[in-house]
């Protein structure tokens, strides 16, 4: 069966700009998980959609937001760019969030 | 917040040799998985392993839930097995959302 695919794979912005990162999960899965990696932070949680609704926000800006469909398709939008969103980020995809996590392979944003 | 002690830090291993990564938590998890991170970024699946002991080829792991830990066997090490690896789980406390904790990672080196 299809693996989770993340949307585009990399991604150049400028300061200043918005950008929204898409997430298609298992098929089945209802639960889907952002997670930002950089080399200074390591992998930190963004939040968590289960049946549309974020059940779980880590500890970032308002700037960061997402939203999930009822395919459970998931997207993630940053405003306002910085240099410091330069990161990978990754969505992980389960079937009711506290089970086995299956990640896609990631969308590489650089802000410049 | 829970924290993840992943052990060492940085490994680097004759190909053929064996090895063993820890993980430490500083508090009851659930579900713990055991994941290798390859150079394009993803996070490639390993072990779910929530306790026990469960073997994979040239890998296994083993989970004490109650000592909160999980170890990595690693033997016969290929070259193919360099990369970042993580042993993320669920806090006890959190419920059924999806928030994995990471630690830092474990990165190996195999030298052919």
């Amino acid at each position: 069966k299809a693996g989770v695919t993340q949307t585009p794979r990399y991604l150049i912005k400028t300061r200043g700009q918005q950008v929204t990162l898409s997430c298609s999960p298992i098929s089945g899965h209802r639960s889907v998980s952002w997670y930002q990696q950089t080399p200074g932070q390591g992998l930190q949680f963004l939040f968590e959609y289960f049946s549309e609704t974020q059940r779980n926000k880590g500890n970032f800006p308002g700037r960061f937001s997402g939203r999930q469909f009822s395919n459970s398709r998931s997207e993630m939008n940053v405003s306002t760019l910085e240099l410091g969103d330069s990161a990978l980020y990754l969505c992980a995809s389960s079937l009711a969030g506290h089970t086995e996590a299956f990640f896609g392979q990631g969308t590489r944003l650089t802000v410049v | 917040g829970i924290q993840v002690e992943q052990s060492p830090p940085d490994l680097i291993l004759q190909e053929g040799a064996n090895s063993t990564l820890r993980c430490n938590f500083s508090d009851s998890v659930n579900n713990l998985q055991w994941f290798h991170q390859n150079p394009w970024g993803q996070l490639i699946n390993l072990f779910y392993i929530p306790s026990g002991t469960k073997q994979n080829g040239r890998l296994s792991a083993t989970t004490v839930a109650t000592e909160r830990y999980s170890l990595l066997y690693i033997s016969s090490s290929q070259t193919t097995d360099s990369g970042v690896y993580f042993c993320p789980a669920f806090h006890h406390g959190s419920g059924n959302t999806g928030k994995l904790i990471f630690g830092q990672g474990t990165t190996l080196q195999v030298k052919p």
